[in-house]
This record gives structure tokens, sequence and C-alpha cells, in this order.
């Protein structure tokens, strides 16, 4: 079985201020993790992922985040943010490694960028 | 390159009234399909897959349907929507053959669904 949690609904940052935004995970198997970014009304944006490779992994828009397996968390980052950067992230988790792959997604977290 | 579609963008539709979604895949064959459900302020629920032409499976009961009747073709139907139907519709696919991208789910744009 898996799950992921995402700890905060919603996230409020100053524009040029760091962003974080926190993932925790469960899985029985080795999973794969994946930050997603979602803007209103359109479709899903992979932003990075992580699969047993580097545990510190770079994603586009200058996110960043670290797969730490004894926390079992997989936080996105990011050093300053952007208005742009408003937008609504997904955390996810995989345990498949081909075929079908049954993926869970956390409930989002929502953040706002104030000027 | 690969691309996904999707349409209608927005549909308002009636109670009662039958539905019929599209999605199609350019670019890959044989790819894994989904749809997926995003009710406001809720996360994204997994509503049918399938990893072949005709193979399709439920993760949910509910009042909807999916049928795949080509390759790179995925359908989301009901016969009679119901309030409860409304959210926003998405689709995605994935390789099905293995490797570093195989697990990896490209989403298309969506399609915001609102029955009244």
């Amino acid at each position: 079985a898996q799950s992921v949690t995402q700890l905060d609904s919603h996230v409020s940052v100053s524009e040029g201020t760091p962003v974080l935004l926190r993932c925790n995970y469960s899985s029985s198997y080795s999973p794969s993790l994946f930050w997603y970014v979602q803007h209103p009304n359109k479709g899903l944006q992979l932003l990075l992922k992580y699969t047993s490779a580097a545990t510190l992994v770079k994603g586009i828009n200058g996110f960043e985040a670290e797969f730490k397996k004894s926390e079992t968390s997989f936080h996105l980052t990011k050093p300053s943010a952007h208005m742009s950067d408003a937008a609504e992230y997904f955390c996810v988790v995989s345990d498949g490694s081909g075929g079908y792959q049954k993926v869970t997604f956390g409930t989002g977290t929502k953040l706002q960028v104030i000027p | 390159s690969q691309t996904i579609h999707q349409w209608p963008a927005t549909l308002v539709q009636p109670v009662g009234s039958p539905l019929s979604l599209e999605c199609t895949v350019e670019g890959t064959s044989n790819p894994n399909l989904y749809w997926y459900r995003q009710a406001a302020g809720r996360g994204l629920q997994l509503l049918f897959y399938s990893v072949g032409i005709g193979q399709i499976s439920s993760e949910v009961p509910q009042n909807l349907s999916a049928s795949r009747p080509q390759d790179r073709q995925f359908i989301l139907s009901s016969k009679k929507l119901l309030l409860s139907d409304s959210g926003f519709y998405l689709c995605a696919w994935s390789p099905s053959w293995g490797g570093s991208r195989g697990n990896e789910q490209f989403f298309g744009p969506g399609t915001r669904l609102t029955v009244l």
C-alpha cells in the first residue's frame, strides 16, 4: 500500500523569499516520487521526479526536492519565489516500475505569492 | 514528440443528459491511458485506466464508463449525468515499456464539466 500526505493545503510567501512545500509518503516498495504543478484550469505539468538515483533532484523553473528515506519525505523547495510560481502543487508516489503504474496523488498545496 | 489532446475544454450539461469526453495521444504507441477527476478543493481521483485496446479497469464504482476503441483514443462516458459528476476531468498517458521514463504520467489540458 502507498500513500502521500501534503502537510499544508495553502502556503503563502512573499516574492523573492524561499518556498517550502512539504510532502511525506509511505510505500511498501522502493517508490518513485514526483512533483507536479497545476495552474488554474490547466493540466498537470511535471516539475521533477525521483526514481532511485540521486536523492537531490533538480527540476524545472528552479525547483528542487530531496528524497529522505529516513524521514519518508520529499519536500519541494525553491530559493526565491516568483509571481508565476503561484499555482497548485501535487506530490505523487508510485511503486510501479513499468507497465501500469499505480500512483497516488496528494491532496495538493496551493501556493500564493505576494508581491 | 508526444502530445495529448482532450476535448471539449469546457462543458455545461443538464442533469440526466449523456456525456462523452474524448482523449487522444499522438507520437507514441500502446500507451497506458488514465482518466482522473479533480473535484473542487480535492486531489485527483483515478477513475479508469487502460493498458490496451478494449482493456478497461475501474478504480471506483460510479456513474461513468470508459472505452478504448483505438490504441491512442480513450473515451469517458455517462448515460445520465448527476450533479456530483461536476469536476475537472484529466486524461493522462504513460509509456507501457520500462526504463527511467516508464512510470511518469503526462497529462492533457483537462475538461471542465459543470452539471446543472
